[in-house]
């Protein structure tokens, strides 16, 4: 069973970079789409991206291209989203989700991550 | 991209209820649509993928149906646990777009 555990919600100032961390336990991270999805106060869900650690290549969402970038590390099975030019519109829960396949399409994201709070202040 | 548009944004019911959802794609999706459950605080959960299939140890009381564009989901008693906000998802092409959510209250 794949768990997948966040790391801590992150202030950061306008203009700046956040990375956020997904470490996957428990199955085999080389099988494993991995999507990212973020949610601000109060609104609904935002796809952001996703990747497959085996074949290496993300799929972004177009409003967000040129600002986010999704990688992963198989020595460690974790991946990453990062996110820079950071602004207020950015304060957002950031969830990590995974599958076990080798597509991100035609697929349910059935486990997900805690949740990253990352804040956007000055 | 994909519109999803969900419907209704919210809606009262009472344990026991049959509570229905309606998701329209702008395009077609085939069955390449999922539902989720999510409670406040929480991440979302996933009820069923592939507009049908029911996900390994959920109750058999949800239940997803359609294809193409226009999309159903059904909670066919609703229990106390059940009150959440459901979402649609594509994932028929990036971005993988969400529907605006439905919130079910207690009534």
């Amino acid at each position: 069973q794949v768990q997948l555990v966040q790391s801590g919600a992150e202030v950061k100032k306008p203009g700046s970079s956040v990375r956020v961390s997904c470490k996957a336990s428990g199955g085999r991270f080389r099988g494993l789409a991995i999507s990212w999805v973020r949610q601000a106060p109060g609104q609904g869900l935002e796809w952001m991206g996703g990747i497959i650690p085996v074949f290496g290549t993300p799929d972004y969402a177009q409003n967000l291209q040129g600002r986010v970038t999704i990688s992963a590390d198989d020595s460690t099975s974790t991946a990453y989203m990062e996110l820079s030019s950071l602004r207020s519109e950015d304060t957002a829960t950031y969830y990590c989700a995974s599958v076990a396949s080798l597509t991100i399409f035609g697929v349910g994201w059935n486990t997900w991550g805690q949740g990253t709070l990352v804040t956007v202040s000055s | 991209d994909i519109q999803m548009t969900q419907s209704p944004s919210s809606l009262s019911a009472s344990v026991g209820d049959r509570v229905t959802i309606t998701c329209r794609a702008s395009q077609s999706i085939t069955n390449y649509l999922n539902w989720y459950q999510q409670k406040p605080g929480k991440a979302p959960k996933l009820l069923i993928y592939a507009e049908s299939h029911l996900q390994n140890g959920v109750p058999s009381r949800f239940s997803g149906s359609g294809s193409g564009t226009d999309f159903i989901f059904t909670i066919s008693s609703l229990q106390p646990e059940d009150f959440a906000t459901y979402y649609c998802q594509q994932t028929y092409s990036p971005p993988q777009t969400f529907g605006q959510g439905t919130k079910v209250e207690i009534k």
